[in-house]
């Protein structure tokens, strides 16, 4: 079975900072990757998605992701952190089995201090 | 376009009952998943309904059943609640089939005490 491992379970960072957020996953086939974002209070939402073509991707909010397959990894990442990122985010790999159903990590929580 | 709909938004339970939760997706939206979210667990899936029918089933008892109405609408049932079931349940519809993109609603956050 898939697994995706966020190897942060939570950061801290100053504004402006750079970020990069780690996530692996286990199948080696074709996948498609996904990195969502929960503002607090707010709904799960899409920050960026990777399906095929240039392995770097650009998101909103001034994030993205870099698709290494060799290395089985996901990571998202943003130059300058702004107070507003602060948020959980989770990565997710669609199912190799056929289905799509996709696979979430367990969340990176990030805390931007102003 | 109104986004993915969830009711109740809060739900406080007790051991043994049991429990209906619903989701109206985005107009248009033929898919309709479930999630339970869970500090210790994160995202885990729980079933996928397109066109009426369950597509897809995560690995959670048979306590955890959903449905489909013919205007994708669903809902989802957990019977005999237990502790462990409280969690934020997660409803999430796309356009098609298959789930590559998902719109999530804002949960339903479930005690059960």
């Amino acid at each position: 079975a898939q697994s995706v491992s966020q190897h942060n379970h939570h950061v801290i960072l100053s504004e402006a900072a750079s970020l990069e957020l780690g996530c692996n996953y286990s199948y080696g086939g074709t996948v498609n990757l996904f990195w969502y974002v929960q503002y607090p209070g707010q709904h799960l939402q899409l920050l960026l998605k990777y399906f095929s073509g240039d392995p770097l991707v650009k998101g909103i909010k001034g994030f993205e992701a870099e698709f290494i397959k060799s290395k089985f990894s996901f990571n998202l990442r943003k130059p300058s952190v702004q107070w507003s990122d602060t948020a959980e985010y989770f990565c997710a790999v669609t199912d190799p089995g056929g289905s799509y159903i996709p696979t979430f990590g367990r969340g990176t929580s990030l805390i931007v201090h102003p | 376009k109104a986004g993915v709909t969830q009711t109740p938004r809060y739900l406080i339970k007790t051991r043994g009952q049991q429990v209906t939760l619903s989701c109206s997706p985005i107009s248009g939206h033929r898919s309709v998943s479930w999630y339970q979210q869970t500090p210790g667990q994160g995202l885990q899936f729980l079933f996928e309904y397109f066109s009426e029918t369950q597509r897809n089933k995560g690995n959670f008892p048979g306590r955890f059943s959903g449905r489909q109405f013919s205007n994708s609408r669903s809902e989802m049932n957990v019977s005999t609640l237990e502790l462990g079931d409280s969690a934020l349940y997660l409803c999430a519809s796309s356009p098609g089939r298959s789930s590559l993109e998902q719109y999530f609603g804002p949960g339903t956050r479930l005690t059960v005490t």
